[in-house]
């Protein structure tokens, strides 16, 4: 069973750019959760998708979005860059939700300049 | 405010002994609370689940204990080796629309 996948795996972005991340679940999995993970603060979760719709938010700005998709891939858009936007990104898939299980991704390590 | 705390940024152990990690909360009424290991540059990996009505879970060297009274889960590796060198994080899950909330990690090193 292929694992969690995340494109690009590498970026590096200009304040006030915004940027696109990809995630593919593990096949069944309906449940797609992101987390911000910084030196500083540690793994912070970003939102969770379940069947196309957001079930929960953690406290970020708006600036911070995303989506998912009918078969499940989910995407996340950060506007407007700022410096402290730098982390990684990883995304999470479970069968059900975070209560479970959960598969991470490699991450995206982004890079804000 | 809710606030996990994991014991210590690092523990260094030798090779054999038990490693046992902490993991206290406060204003929290977790459902779950889940352990995993991260290894520098990659994502996290599931270890063991425990619920809340449950004392103690095992997987091969590994053994969880969660303590709703004392706030409290105690994390441990038996035998430990040097691959067990890694970043463990815990993670409190209410219940509900079962929100996670990962601590900060300990940093365990097995000296050999």
């Amino acid at each position: 069973k292929a694992g969690v996948t995340q494109t690009p795996r590498y970026l590096i972005k200009t304040r006030g750019q915004q940027v696109t991340l990809s995630c593919s679940p593990i096949s069944g999995h309906r449940s797609v959760s992101w987390y911000q993970q910084t030196p500083g603060q540690g793994l912070q979760f970003l939102f969770e998708y379940f069947s196309e719709t957001q079930r929960n938010k953690g406290n970020f700005p708006g600036r911070f979005s995303g989506r998912q998709f009918s078969n499940s891939r989910s995407e996340m858009n950060v506007s407007t860059l700022e410096l402290g936007d730098s982390a990684l990104y990883l995304c999470a898939s479970s069968l059900t939700g975070q209560g479970y299980e959960q598969y991470f991704g490699p991450g995206t390590r982004l890079t804000v300049t | 405010s809710q606030k996990i705390e994991q014991n210590s940024e690092a523990l260094n152990i030798q090779e054999g002994k038990t490693a046992t990690l902490t993991c206290n909360y406060t204003n929290y009424s977790p459902a779950y609370l889940q352990w995993y290991r991260q290894d520098p540059g990659r994502g996290p990996v599931f270890l063991l689940l425990i619920r809340e009505n449950e004392k103690e879970k095992r997987k091969e060297r590994l053994k969880v204990t969660f303590d709703t009274t004392l706030k409290q889960s105690l994390f441990h590796i038996t035998a430990s080796q040097p691959a067990d060198s890694a970043t463990y994080l815990c993670a409190l899950i209410r219940g509900g629309y079962q929100k996670v909330t990962f601590g900060t990690g300990t940093k365990l090193q097995v000296i050999p």
